[in-house]
């Protein structure tokens, strides 16, 4: 599976949108972007995926780099409970690989 | 999470001792997992399973034995208790298909004295 490089901390304001930016860019064809959360310390929470094209939810969307070898999870108007580590994670067999993700705290 | 369950929640256990640790699901799902997590490591696969007694090691399988006899359970024996296995230990279930999202169970906190 593809590494991916994620800052460590961010911080964001209540109400406003949260960017969180992650690299993959030894991803290959086949492989899909995952991202998922862990809030304290529950079990992780899958946010969204994608393969090459953007995509959205309700709780995210997904912006994948034309390259693919980047991509943006963007939390549209963050709250107080969004603060969680964030992962970002690629993978193409049937295992999920764990990276250290970035701790995305909230401010009021 | 709705669908899975896991059994104990915590635990407290001797060195030496055998634990098992319970995952249950009511999804119908084939694929399910164990995984801990220890500050500064995130979270490691032990084992995963692709359906009834069908199973693999992950990348930190060692002391850890695994099995599946009906869809609905996975269990995780550490056949002799360690320090080093005090952890929190999370269940993952996945529906066939390859691009699916996990989902996890709220996991077992597990101490080893």
């Amino acid at each position: 599976d593809a590494k991916t490089t994620q800052p460590p901390s961010m911080d964001c304001a209540e109400g406003r949108a949260a960017n969180l930016p992650c690299n993959h860019s030894t991803i290959s064809g086949n492989e899909y972007v995952y991202w998922y959360r862990q809030i304290h310390s529950q079990g992780p929470q899958y946010i969204i995926h994608g393969l090459k094209n953007n995509e959205t939810n309700e709780m995210a969307s997904l912006i994948i780099t034309e390259d693919r070898k980047s991509s943006t999870l963007i939390l549209p108007h963050a709250t107080l409970r969004d603060t969680a580590v964030y992962y970002c994670i690629v993978r193409e067999v049937q295992k999920l690989v764990f990276g250290q993700g970035t701790r995305l705290t909230i401010n009021p | 999470d709705a669908g899975i369950t896991q059994s104990p929640r915590h635990k407290v256990t001797e060195t030496g001792t055998p634990v098992t640790l319970r995952c249950h699901q009511t999804e119908n799902h084939r694929y399910m997992y164990w995984y801990r997590q220890d500050p500064g490591h995130g979270l490691r696969l032990i084992h995963y399973s692709y359906g009834v007694k069908d199973t693999d090691k992950g990348e930190v399988s060692d002391g850890y034995s695994v099995s599946r006899s009906k869809t609905e359970d996975f269990l995780l024996t550490l056949e002799s208790a360690t320090s080093s296995q005090t952890s929190v230990y999370f269940c993952a279930i996945r529906p066939s298909g390859q691009h699916y999202g996990y989902t996890f169970g709220s996991g077992t906190r597990l101490t080893v004295v």
